[in-house]
């Protein structure tokens, strides 16, 4: 398996702008996490998914975040309207039931 | 709400001496707990997973204790290696939770 996938790698935007970022699932795996990263404030979770079902968004910081499974091993996060706060490292993380953890290389993003 | 420690936040070793990481939390109540790795750019790797009834687990050169009613963890990492210079992470996932809780890391070099 080639583990999680996530793309792009590295996302430079102007503030502003519409971010999208994507992440594909380990097969067979059911449960997908999206983090972000930052020196100040660590690994914070935005987002929980179970079976393609948000269960726990109370980690995305605004409206302007928004993310979606569109089937069982798809994944997406979008930013809009952008701002140089949410440059940070984004992962994805995969797992079975909420159980161990695979993490995605993440995708760095830059908003000018 | 679980809050984990990791002490030091950084740790510097010549080569071939043994690396003793630890990790606190605060809430025994844990349904597991991970060791992570990660490099400077780079995800998170998983390195070893103790479930909340096992004592130890080992894979190689790593070994990682818990003591659940102290809320700690510890790992040991043998014979280090320049190799070994990341940051690692430990992450505890509640008995009634999905989320895990990050510690903020310990920065390790292995100086050879």
């Amino acid at each position: 398996d080639a583990g999680v996938i996530q793309s792009p790698r590295h996302e430079v935007t102007e503030m502003g702008q519409e971010v999208t970022l994507r992440c594909k699932l380990i097969s067979g795996h059911n449960s997908l996490f999206w983090y972000r990263q930052t020196m100040m404030r660590g690994l914070e979770l935005l987002i929980y998914f179970n079976n393609n079902v948000p269960i726990d968004d109370s980690g995305m910081p605004e409206d302007r975040f928004s993310a979606k499974m569109p089937n069982a091993s798809f994944s997406t996060l979008k930013i809009q309207p952008s701002e140089p706060r949410d440059s940070a490292v984004y992962f994805c993380a995969s797992s079975l039931w909420g159980n161990e953890q695979y993490f995605g290389p993440g995708t760095r993003l830059t908003v000018t | 709400k679980q809050e984990v420690t990791q002490i030091p936040a950084a740790l510097s070793v010549p080569e071939g001496e043994n690396l003793v990481l630890n990790c606190s939390f605060t809430d025994s109540a844990i349904y597991n707990l991970q060791w992570f790795r990660q490099d400077p750019g780079k995800g998170l790797t998983s390195l070893l997973l103790i479930q909340s009834s096992q004592r130890e687990q080992t894979s190689g050169r790593l070994n990682a204790s818990l003591d659940k009613s102290s809320g700690r963890s510890t790992l040991y990492i043998a014979a280090s290696q320049p190799g070994d210079s990341a940051t690692y992470l430990c992450a505890v996932k509640g008995s009634n939770d999905y989320k895990l809780s990050f510690g903020a890391g310990t920065t390790v070099t292995v100086r050879a």
